[in-house]
């Protein structure tokens, strides 16, 4: 089961920053936060990871709260190449290995 | 540097048949997931494959199984398929079994009639 509840679908008009919110309240203490994003129907394209610090990279910025129970990701200048599906995902581990537990995710649409 | 690859990018296959789907994984990957994604859905964990082994499994019947080989690339064998198998099949391969970011493949088209 989905460890994620995410919006399902959000608007954001082009050059503006968008920002996806994500709740998590299950997390445990080792389990990373993941985004990805998926355009039609293609492999999921990595984003961004967090454990409990706010992390930034070149494509965006995600904000994790202090009691870890939500996170928020934000694409600074989103442009019409932004729409997607973006899944904010619990990476959980088991035995020996890790998994990604995927939910519904949220359709972002960037509009001119 | 070569991402994932997958192959084939589309198959049609009919129920009751067999399938083997194929994966590179990511030069100095050593460890390859299979997930399902049905339409509309996000996807979902099959398999995960750590140094030829299975490492651990998703909520599939044993009918879908799979290898990997010395080079750490892999394969996802469907057998006796059902209308319900119809999705797309996706690669991911990362530099560790726990730790580490996976990176998908492009996915396969699988299409049961």
């Amino acid at each position: 089961d989905a460890k994620t509840t995410q919006p399902p679908s959000m608007d954001c008009a082009e050059g503006r920053a968008a920002n996806l919110p994500c709740n998590h309240s299950t997390i445990s203490g080792n389990e990373y936060v993941y985004w990805y994003r998926q355009i039609h129907s293609q492999g999921p394209q990595y984003i961004i990871h967090g454990l409990k610090n706010n992390e930034t990279n070149e494509m965006a910025s995600l904000i994790i709260t202090e009691d870890r129970k939500s996170s928020t990701l934000i694409l600074p200048h989103a442009t019409l190449r932004d729409t997607a599906v973006y899944y904010c995902i619990v990476r959980v581990f088991y035995n020996q290995g890790g998994k990604l537990i995927f939910g519904q995710g949220t359709e972002l649409s960037v509009k001119p | 540097e070569t991402g994932v690859t997958q192959s084939p990018t589309h198959l049609i296959k009919t129920r009751g048949q067999q399938v083997t789907l194929r994966c590179s994984s990511q030069s100095g990957h050593n460890t390859v997931s299979w997930y399902q994604q049905a339409l509309g859905q996000g996807p979902q964990f099959i398999f995960q494959y750590y140094r030829e082994e299975e490492n651990g499994r998703g909520n599939f019947p044993p009918r879908f199984s799979g290898l990997q080989f010395p080079n750490y690339s892999s394969e996802l064998n469907v057998n006796a398929l059902e209308l319900d198998d119809s999705a797309l099949y996706l690669c991911a391969s990362s530099p560790g079994r726990r730790g580490d970011t996976q990176y998908f493949g492009p996915g396969t088209r699988l299409t049961v009639l």
